[in-house]
């Protein structure tokens, strides 16, 4: 099973600075099988970026994803209000799917 | 507008079923692969079962197998998870979501596009 790590656990800035967040795998996954999440508190996840680079529809310009093989990057340029909540990356393999275990994007 | 409505979550003692339902509208669902994720409280997300359009592809976490149950019936857009034999550890926030699995230009791409607002399980003495 493909492990997917990401970092960091949290990640304190403030409202317009840019955000790096990392998520590695245990083993190569295919870019197109790599996706990221925004979860906001009480609500359920949004899908953001797919395909590993892809914006999914009605997603801001300021989220970006890049990265392959085993590591991959989902930056937000500038962090508005909504922007803070807890990230997900996701992959897909031998009909499985597996989570990040998040980061927290909070508040500086 | 497209939308995913669970319902069937509850408290339920260590042991016991329970049934989630999961009604789609808003898009043709028996063309879209759907998945069941959960979350327990304050943790991640973990992926719990997926089911193809036709049923004919069912998988499970290798935590729920044996215990949970995937189906859908297309005639009526809706999802199933049938869960035997629950434990402290189901304890969740149960979410239905859309897998497309499409594919372009040889390659195929594998998310999750719309997600319910979740139904809440609660397993406890």
């Amino acid at each position: 099973e493909i492990v997917l790590t990401q970092s960091p656990g949290t990640l304190s800035l403030s409202p317009g600075e840019r955000a790096t967040l990392s998520c590695r795998a245990s083993q190569s996954v295919s870019s197109s099988y790599l996706a990221w999440y925004r979860q906001k508190p009480g609500q359920a996840p949004r899908l953001l970026i797919y395909g590993a680079s892809s914006r999914a529809t009605g997603i801001s310009d300021r989220f970006s994803g890049s990265g392959s093989g085993t590591d991959f990057t989902l930056t937000i340029s500038r962090l508005e209000p909504e922007d803070f909540a807890v990230y997900y990356c996701q992959q897909y393999g031998s009909s499985r799917w597996t989570f990040g275990q998040g980061t927290k994007v909070e508040i500086k | 507008e497209v939308q995913l409505v669970e319902s069937g979550g509850g408290l339920v003692k260590p042991g016991g079923s329970l049934r989630l339902s999961c009604a789609a509208s808003g898009f043709s669902f028996s063309n879209y692969n759907m998945n069941w994720v959960r979350q327990a409280p304050g943790k991640g997300l973990e992926w719990v079962s997926s089911i193809s359009t036709g049923s004919n592809y069912i998988y499970y976490a290798d935590s729920v197998k044996g215990r949970f149950t995937i189906s859908r019936d297309n005639a009526k857009n809706s999802l199933y998870l049938q869960m035997n034999s629950l434990r402290a550890e189901d304890t969740s926030v149960y979410y239905c979501a859309r897998a497309p699995g499409y594919c372009s230009s040889g390659s195929c791409f594998y998310f999750m596009d719309v997600w319910g607002k979740g139904t809440t399980v609660t397993v406890s003495s």
